[in-house]
């Protein structure tokens, strides 16, 4: 168990809906990252928060946002879903930011499949 | 843009021991190098990291030259829980962590 929860585990919803993932990190960890893998891919990176504020983006769609809360739970918002936007998407946490390796601790994602 | 390369897939027997390198020749200075095992359906699960050197933990030993400009996982006698696919990571906390495609490597009996 790596100490981060994503809720919900699976989402099956229709196109053109808004649907919203949410990543308890470890305790202790600051930094949170967003990360989107379909079938048979690799790891997409999307955006990584430390501490409440954005830090880095990848490439992430317009239609997708994120944020980190004050008690560092984060929450990423799919709008306007689209067929290919179905995938596993991962949270992943670390202590720190910034000059430091702290390795990223992941959750076991949120199945999200567009109907 | 991923910083690293590694082989798309890797063959073994239980048993044997396993090398699979990365290849990451714009390593930055504050870069750590940091390796991780999936499983199908699972979020990546941390293995190993090193800045320089060499380390070895109770699952695998990572090899890093002077240069640091590849780095080699050394898994030991593998069983076939090991099938998974690895991924090599390069770059510092707060910054775009960008994982390559990874090394699929399948363990047989």
């Amino acid at each position: 168990d790596s100490g981060v929860t994503q809720t919900p585990k699976h989402l099956i919803t229709a196109t053109g809906q808004r649907v919203t993932l949410r990543c308890s990190p470890r305790s202790g960890d600051l930094s949170v990252y967003w990360y989107q893998q379909s079938l048979d891919q690799g790891l997409q990176f999307l955006i990584q928060y430390y501490n409440g504020e954005e830090r880095a983006k990848g490439n992430i769609l317009e239609r997708f946002s994120a944020q980190q809360f004050p008690d560092l739970h984060s929450e990423l918002n799919l709008s306007s879903l689209e067929l290919g936007d179905s995938a596993l998407y991962f949270c992943a946490s670390s202590v720190a930011t910034g000059g430091l390796g702290s390795p990223l601790h992941f959750g076991n994602g949120t199945r999200l499949t567009v109907t | 843009l991923a910083k690293t390369t590694q082989p798309i897939s890797m063959d073994s027997y239980e048993g044997q021991e396993v090398n699979i390198t990365c290849s990451h020749n714009n390593i930055a200075t504050n870069d750590y190098i940091t390796w991780y095992q999936q499983f199908p359906s699972q979020g990546p699960r941390f293995i190993i990291q090193g800045y320089k050197t060499k380390v070895t933990n109770e699952v695998a030993s990572l090899f890093i030259p002077a240069d640091r400009k590849s780095s080699t996982l050394s898994l030991p006698r593998v069983s076939l829980s090991d099938t998974a696919v690895y991924y090599c990571l390069v770059g510092m906390t707060g910054t775009a962590l960008i994982f390559g495609k990874g090394t699929t490597l399948s363990v047989s009996s």
